[in-house]
């Protein structure tokens, strides 16, 4: 079975400072990983994805996550914070079904 | 393209009603799967259809639960006898999946059920 914990429910950056999520997943397969992005009364967005290959995953809106085997993490990070990054995310894994299991989420706050 | 969609995408019903919702997944996706968000919490897997065929229901889905997709397009989930537990954000994605592969999963704007 797979699992993802995410550590830190709220995080707290200033605008133009490094954002980072951090994801650590189990699996008994050799994972497919995931993030989305929830902004208030909306569904999920992909912002990048880890299937096999390259471990550094580029996403959309400046993100990029590195898969790292050893470490069993797939931490999320953008350089530069923006207000509009202001949103809940959500790191995922998927089993050979791939159907997907979340992690509880972490809410980023921006401030000016 | 127009995205996954979904309807309602507000629903309160009193406790012990039935209710039904639809999503329609985007037209060339041939996977469907349901979750449910309760507050604070990320999504949880339900229920995946592959064309009109259900392959896999998770012990979330209780027996006041079932889910449809008769024609392999638009799917429907119903809730019998809806308890106040029932409370949640339902979300629907789908997928396309040729052969062993499969690619990412688009989520509609989701159902929020609220019972009273």
């Amino acid at each position: 079975a797979q699992s993802v914990t995410q550590l830190g429910s709220h995080v707290s950056v200033s605008e133009g400072a490094l954002v980072l999520l951090r994801c650590n997943y189990s699996s008994s397969v050799p994972p497919y990983l995931f993030w989305y992005v929830q902004y208030p009364n909306q569904g999920l967005q992909l912002l990048l994805k880890y299937t096999t290959g390259a471990t550094l995953v580029k996403g959309i809106n400046g993100f990029e996550a590195e898969f790292k085997k050893s470490e069993t993490s797939f931490h999320l990070t953008k350089p530069s914070a923006h207000m509009s990054d202001a949103a809940e995310y959500f790191c995922a894994v998927s089993d050979s079904d791939y159907k997907l299991s979340f992690g509880a989420g972490t809410t980023v706050t921006v401030r000016a | 393209d127009t995205g996954v969609s979904q309807d309602p995408r507000h629903k309160i019903t009193k406790r012990g009603q039935n209710v039904t919702f639809r999503c329609d997944p985007i037209s060339e996706h041939n996977r469907l799967y349901w979750y449910r968000q309760t507050l604070g919490q990320g999504p949880e897997f339900l229920t995946y259809f592959q064309n009109e065929a259900q392959l896999e229901k998770s012990r979330l889905l209780s027996d006041r639960f079932s889910a449809e997709r008769p024609k392999g397009s638009f799917s429907t989930l119903e809730i019998q006898r809806t308890e106040q537990g029932d409370s949640a954000m339902y979300l629907c994605a789908s997928s396309l999946t040729q052969g062993w592969r499969s690619y990412e999963q688009y989520f509609g704007p989701g159902t929020r059920l609220t019972v009273t």
